[in-house]
């Protein structure tokens, strides 16, 4: 079975480009949910989607959006990029709504910003 | 506003011997906690999970044990593995608070052979 699938795995951009992160979760998971980890503030929940409507949304700018299509693939996006948004991004699936499901995540795309 | 800490940000034990580690939280509307492991340039790996009306929860080399009077968690594995050199993070949810993953810092762990 495969796991949850993030590409890229690496991404350089420049201040001020935009830049769109992919996940494809487990086969039958339909919840993806997006966290972004950094060395100052550890691992901060961005924003989860299940069915193809975002459910919930954690305290980050408008800057940073996503969407999630019928196959449960999501994407995320981060315009007007900043020297702060250098971060490793992760993406979690899980079968349904809830923490019991349990999470499972992929490996990330590491975005440098410079 | 740190909800969920895990004070201790490195913990070195010995093989075969017991590792601890722990997390407190604020928020009470927390109700399932999680353990994460991770290593470097990976995502988390889940490890073992306790609902909030459980205290325990056992799974091969690791408990979970949860003090829901005092806000506190802990994971002991037993015995430590060189494998098991990772750093492991603490996670809460709340089903009233959108399911949401609200993790600590992380404990960095190094078992020695």
């Amino acid at each position: 079975k495969a796991g949850v699938t993030q590409t890229p795995r690496y991404l350089i951009k420049t201040r001020g480009q935009q830049v769109t992160l992919s996940c494809s979760p487990i086969s039958g998971h339909r919840s993806v949910s997006w966290y972004q980890q950094t060395p100052g503030q550890g691992l901060q929940f961005l924003f989860e989607y299940f069915s193809e409507t975002q459910r919930n949304k954690g305290n980050f700018p408008g800057r940073f959006s996503g969407r999630q299509f019928s196959n449960s693939r999501s994407e995320m996006n981060v315009s007007t990029l900043e020297l702060g948004d250098s971060a490793l991004y992760l993406c979690a699936s899980s079968p349904g709504r809830g923490a019991n499901y349990g999470y499972t995540f992929g490996s990330g795309t590491r975005l440098t910003v410079v | 506003d740190q909800q969920v800490k895990q004070n201790s940000p490195s913990l070195s034990v010995q093989e075969g011997r017991i590792s601890i580690l722990n997390c407190d939280y604020t928020n009470s509307m927390f109700d399932y906690f999680l353990w994460y492991k991770k290593y470097p340039a990976e995502g988390p790996t889940f490890l073992i999970s306790i609902s909030s009306i459980k205290d325990k929860n056992e799974d091969g080399r690791f408990t979970v044990f949860l003090n829901k009077s005092a806000k506190h968690l802990s994971l002991h594995i037993v015995p430590s593995q060189p494998g098991d050199s990772a750093v492991y993070f603490c996670a809460a949810s709340a089903r009233a608070a959108g399911n949401k993953l609200t993790f600590g810092g992380g404990t960095r762990v190094l078992v020695k052979p």
